[in-house]
């Protein structure tokens, strides 16, 4: 079965560096997002994007956030200046309709350490 | 406030025992709903979904749920559980509407751990 890809599965940085949270999603699909669940809380949106472009964003995806499919195939998630609250598991999905809504596939997940 | 809620944030059974797994919602039009589970170390799958129609739906790996309007409820069940089920299951919603993005929203996550 067709699966999302994330890479890497664990990311450990110190607080201000630059992270990219890399996805590969399912060839097919055409819709792609990013979720984070923080330790012991719930799993929360943060940007949508189909066609190349942001879709719907949350509050939480400020400017130092931003996302690329760089190449067709790849999906990325970019925080510029770490912070120690970025500290949580990043999910990648990616679904192959929208309305109505498609069947989300989630990756196994990046978790990201900021020290 | 819209959100989604599932009351039970930890919930142990003894194998082969029977499961009901809560989940309300608050929101002015019913949204599409999902329950996905996830294991250790893997992402998120998604076990069923309800969008119209018949108000019990069945999943993968013998879940089903019933939708009720009138309690704006979508509980998860399964007559027997496995030890394998053991994992957290999260409910979701996707809002109806011109723009909907399909973003899921989450709630908080259930816990199931199964007893021998």
């Amino acid at each position: 079965e067709p699966e999302v890809t994330q890479t890497p599965s664990h990311q450990v940085t110190q607080m201000g560096q630059e992270v990219i949270l890399r996805c590969v999603p399912i060839s097919n699909h055409l819709y792609f997002y990013w979720y984070r669940q923080i330790l012991g809380q719930k799993v929360e949106f943060l940007v949508s994007f189909y066609n190349n472009e942001i879709s719907e964003k949350s509050e939480i995806f400020d400017d130092q956030f931003s996302v690329e499919r760089p190449d067709g195939s790849n999906f990325t998630l970019k925080i510029r200046s770490t912070k120690l609250e970025d500290s949580a598991m990043y999910f990648c999905a990616s679904s192959e309709t929208n309305s109505p809504p498609g069947i989300q596939y989630f990756g196994a997940g990046t978790r990201l350490s900021v020290l | 406030a819209q959100s989604v809620t599932q009351p039970d944030i930890h919930i142990t059974v003894s194998e082969g025992a029977s499961l009901e797994l809560r989940c309300n919602y608050s929101y002015g039009a019913t949204p599409y709903l999902f329950w996905y589970v996830q294991s250790p170390g893997q992402g998120l799958q998604l076990l069923l979904k309800y969008f119209s129609g018949d108000t019990l739906v069945q999943g993968i790996k013998g879940f089903e749920a019933e939708f009720k309007r009138s309690q704006s409820s979508f509980n998860l069940r399964k007559p027997s559980v496995h030890w394998s089920d053991a994992a957290e299951y999260f409910c979701a919603v996707v809002r109806h509407g011109s723009s909907n993005t399909g973003k899921l929203i989450f709630g908080q996550g259930t816990t199931l751990q199964v007893k021998p």
